[in-house]
């Protein structure tokens, strides 16, 4: 169990610019989500995908925002036309849910830290 | 709709003392709380968490902490603080049985002073 991975650690663009980022769950599990963490504040949940279906979008998710897990596995989270308004630490979790009673148990990777110039 | 209010932004304790974080909650069905804590750089590690059942749960590092569905709350708590506590902490809410997302409060940073 090698926890949850998230590449890169940080990123600096420029505005305008399309970033991409990955993160790898612990391995097997079903449940994979995405939080944007802005400096003082708590982690906002962007969106969450079971396997490769992805079942909620937050509000905070515009169209310059798009998130996949092909294979439900590993997931991408990507940004166009980046603003200044898009720093902020994006958080990957994942979790195991089987059977009918949800655990919930989230397990969080360190972050990509995006600075957008 | 859910959220959490944490009192609080910063709370100092001298070490050996009692930690009080405290958590209100607000959520339309019978939710599922936590704890996360976040050391500097590093993305969140979960301390307790209630579902159902006992309403006090113990967590890792001698943290605990009490859900009093009558007063909304679920405060953390420890009995005696150690230096390596200081770190910022967060409660979340999410939906009980029903979903996955986790709502979070602001957070607050505890410092130990020696």
């Amino acid at each position: 169990d090698t926890g949850v991975s998230q590449d890169p650690r940080h990123k600096i663009t420029k505005r305008g610019q399309n970033v991409t980022f990955r993160c790898d769950p612990i391995s097997e599990h079903n449940r994979l989500y995405w939080y944007r963490q802005t400096l003082g504040q708590g982690p906002e949940f962007l969106t969450y995908f079971q396997n490769e279906a992805q079942l909620e979008k937050s509000r905070l998710l515009s169209d310059r925002f798009s998130a996949e897990r092909p294979k439900g596995s590993f997931s991408t989270l990507e940004i166009q036309r980046t603003e200044q308004g898009d720093s902020a630490m994006y958080l990957c979790a994942s979790s195991l849910e089987s059977g009918s009673r949800l655990k919930n148990i989230q397990y969080f990777g360190a972050g990509t830290r995006l600075s957008v110039l | 709709a859910q959220s959490v209010t944490q009192l609080g932004s910063h709370v100092s304790v001298s070490e050996g003392a009692l930690v009080l974080l405290r958590c209100n909650y607000s959520s339309s069905v019978p939710p599922y709380l936590f704890w996360y804590v976040q050391y500097p750089n590093q993305g969140l590690q979960l301390l307790l968490k209630y579902t159902t059942g006992a309403t006090l749960v113990k967590g890792i590092n001698g943290f605990e902490a009490e859900f009093k569905k009558s007063e909304t709350s679920f405060h953390l708590t420890k009995p005696s603080a150690h230096m390596s506590d200081a770190a910022e902490y967060f409660c979340a809410v999410s939906e009980g049985n029903q979903g996955g997302k986790l709502i979070f409060g602001q957070g607050t940073e505890l410092s130990v002073k020696p």
